[in-house]
């Protein structure tokens, strides 16, 4: 079955510092990527909307700026959090539909990697 | 998207039929019914999803009514492993975002 792939499963970082959170599609392509947050005891929030080979698009109240997305290839998609504070700790995850080369509508499900759990000290 | 109500929380002996309800009752004709779930610490897993017609794989059937305003995802023998939190999505084709909702915190217990 389809495969998405996280790493780290768990980065402990220094306030000011930039984490860098890849997302692999293992054995399909995809042109789309979405990355979402979860906080303890909350369900998961949409951040963006990471397109290979253009820029991502972003949710309401979610920073551009703070949250860089990469998506050079149609297998990695990369999170960066940038000048981290305690609050960015969370879980995050990414996901990625099969079939999606060429865009279009479909109906198969997302897949989802098992998550980063970043914590900012 | 069309909005989804689930309880918030169901026990299930183990080894007994889990029956997940969702009511959706604002869906529209091209919106389809997901259903993943999340265990603890981990990414969600995507569980079976449905038109209009029951649908059944390894994991569980997803029975939606006749007109489409509620579904049932059952897992026929619940197991320990079973336990996580259940979400049922409504949309118009998985390729693009799903919005999660709070779900259903399913507890199976011996």
């Amino acid at each position: 079955g389809a495969v998405v792939s996280q790493h780290p499963s768990w980065v402990i970082c220094k306030s000011g510092t930039s984490v860098k959170i890849e997302c692999r599609s293992l054995d399909f392509q995809a042109t789309t990527m979405f990355w979402y947050r979860q906080f303890p005891k909350q369900s998961l929030m949409l951040m963006a909307t990471s397109n290979e080979g253009s820029k991502a698009t972003y949710e309401q109240g979610v920073e551009k700026d703070k949250f860089l997305i990469n998506h050079a290839s149609l297998t990695l998609s990369t999170l960066t959090v940038t000048s981290a504070h305690p609050e960015d700790s969370s879980f995050y995850i990414c996901s990625a539909r099969v079939g999606n080369v060429g865009g279009g509508g479909s109906t198969s499900p997302l897949h989802f990697g098992n998550g980063t759990r970043l914590t900012v000290t | 998207d069309a909005k989804t109500t689930q309880p918030t929380s169901m026990d299930c002996a183990e080894g007994r039929a889990a029956n997940l309800p969702c009511n959706h009752s604002t869906i529209s004709g091209n919106e389809y019914v997901y259903w993943y779930r999340q265990i603890h610490s981990q990414g969600p897993q995507y569980i079976i999803h449905g038109l209009k017609n029951n649908e059944t794989n390894e994991m569980a059937s997803l029975i939606i009514t006749e007109d489409r305003k509620s579904s049932t995802l059952i897992l026929p023998h619940a197991t320990l492993r079973d336990t996580a939190v259940y979400y049922c999505i409504v949309r118009v084709g998985a390729g693009n975002k799903l919005t999660f909702g709070t779900g259903t915190q399913l507890k199976v217990e011996l």
